[in-house]
């Protein structure tokens, strides 16, 4: 799905860097969200924007800090991770909210790996 | 609080062979229903989704999903299975009526196809 791009594609860093991962969607939408898929469990959904403000934040720790500068753009900054946040962080899109859930557009992740 | 089971972690099936994926979820009222589908190293993509109306759904790639309100299920199926289609798919649920865009997903079911 080219409509939501993800950059970097693959990171490594130590649990001491401070790093940021970027979402962009090119599908007009409003809202966007992160994800995060490890081995052998569901997604679990970490942050919620609608109009770049924060809807969701299901009890995310604080070494992972997002920002919505417009309703194209989503960052993920990490700082202090630990080896346990190494995943997929998965970005994605939707129209709205309307109804509670629009239908959702992935980018293809960012593959995480902390030492 | 909604949940998705999906009971199969593994399935192989030949190819040429039909396919059924089976979903069941929980959830007080009717939900929205999603099939997704992720290819190694991609993101999500959208094969079909269930909102109201006709419970027979069609999607890409020659798929289609039945919702079943009695069984609170909502199985994958395809009539002849491609190489191509060996990936892992999430069945998720959504709840109507919130204002949050939370999509619950199951631990998802990795298809691989014989020859």
């Amino acid at each position: 799905e080219t409509g939501v791009t993800q950059t970097p594609r693959h990171l490594v860093m130590g649990m001491t860097n401070k790093k940021s991962l970027k979402c962009e969607q090119h599908l007009g939408h409003n809202a966007m969200y992160w994800y995060k898929q490890s081995a052998k469990k569901p997604l679990e959904l970490m942050f919620v924007y609608s109009l770049e403000e924060r809807v969701e934040n299901n009890s995310v720790p604080s070494r992972f800090s997002p920002e919505c500068p417009n309703s194209s753009h989503l960052f993920l900054h990490l700082h202090t991770l630990q080896p346990e946040d190494s995943a997929l962080y998965l970005c994605a899109s939707s129209q709205d909210l309307t109804g509670g859930v629009g239908t959702q557009y992935f980018g293809p992740g960012t593959r995480l790996l902390v030492l | 609080a909604q949940s998705v089971t999906q009971p199969d972690i593994h399935i192989t099936v030949s190819e040429g062979a039909s396919l059924e994926l089976r979903c069941n979820y929980s959830y007080g009222a009717t939900p929205y229903l999603f099939w997704y589908v992720q290819s190694p190293g991609q993101g999500l993509q959208l094969l079909l989704k269930y909102f109201s109306g006709d419970t027979l759904v069609q999607g890409i790639k020659g798929f289609e999903a039945e919702f079943k309100r009695s069984q609170s299920s909502f199985n994958l199926r395809k009539p002849s299975v491609h190489w191509s289609d060996a990936a892992e798919y999430f069945c998720a649920v959504g709840a109507r009526g919130g204002s949050q865009g939370n999509l619950i997903f199951g631990k998802g079911t990795k298809l691989s196809v014989k020859p």
